[in-house]
């Protein structure tokens, strides 16, 4: 079946400093993926997404690129903020499950001033 | 524009009681919905979805059920609850756009279990 793996947190990070949260997944054909974020007290609410190989999504500073080869969707900023502490998740959608997301464990972010 | 609406916020139910969780999507017909849960350290785990009225996928055997009596109205039933249900549990939907659909959730039900 369908699943995404994503690398364990809690990730702390000074502000400023670059992030890497890197997400790898199995599924047949072309899935959909992408990345969602869970503000503290909050629902989950979309980052960006990529809809085929070597598509980039872009939000907000962060960026992902669909990478077929290598089957991942590895999520990056340049510069983080405080304001970027959150939980991510990747997912991915796939038509033998009626395009609902499956989710990969999230990665809690802390950024210290 | 389209709204999701999910309660109630928080929940403290004993253990054997019966459950029933209310998801209703306005602006929009025929969503696909789906039911998530949360568990601490266990990320997002799909247990229902629906692609159309009474039409529901199981995706987790266990003690929780699924109704969509009406097109925007998806329901999160249990006849008796367990310890083991407690968590975090987030409705959703998405158009049927197929590989561009992008999902929209609830704030969440937070359900304890005691």
């Amino acid at each position: 079946g369908n699943s995404v793996t994503q690398m364990e947190g809690p990730v702390t990070l000074s502000e400023e400093a670059f992030l890497t949260i890197n997400c790898t997944y199995t599924a047949t054909g072309y899935p959909s993926l992408f990345w969602y974020v869970q503000y503290p007290g909050e629902g989950l609410q979309l980052l960006l997404k990529a809809t085929k190989a070597d598509d980039k999504g872009s939000n907000k500073g962060f960026e992902a690129t669909y990478r077929k080869e290598t089957t991942s969707f590895h999520l990056e900023k340049g510069s983080v903020q405080v304001s970027d502490s959150a939980v991510y998740f990747c997912a991915l959608t796939h038509s033998n499950s009626g395009y609902a997301l499956n989710f990969g464990k999230g990665t809690s972010l802390l950024v210290t001033p | 524009s389209q709204t999701i609406h999910q309660w109630p916020a928080t929940l403290v139910q004993p253990v054997g009681s019966p459950l029933s969780l209310e998801c209703t999507v306005e602006g929009t017909s025929n969503p696909n919905l789906y039911w998530y849960r949360q568990a601490a350290g266990r990320g997002l785990q799909l247990l229902f979805y629906s692609v159309g009225i009474g039409q529901i996928s199981s995706e987790v055997p266990q003690n929780l059920s699924a109704s969509r009596p009406q097109d925007r109205q998806f329901i999160l039933s249990s006849k008796k609850l367990l310890l083991s249900d407690s968590g975090f549990y987030l409705c959703a939907w998405s158009v049927q756009t197929g590989r561009l659909a992008e999902a929209f959730f609830g704030q969440g039900t937070r359900l304890t279990v005691v």
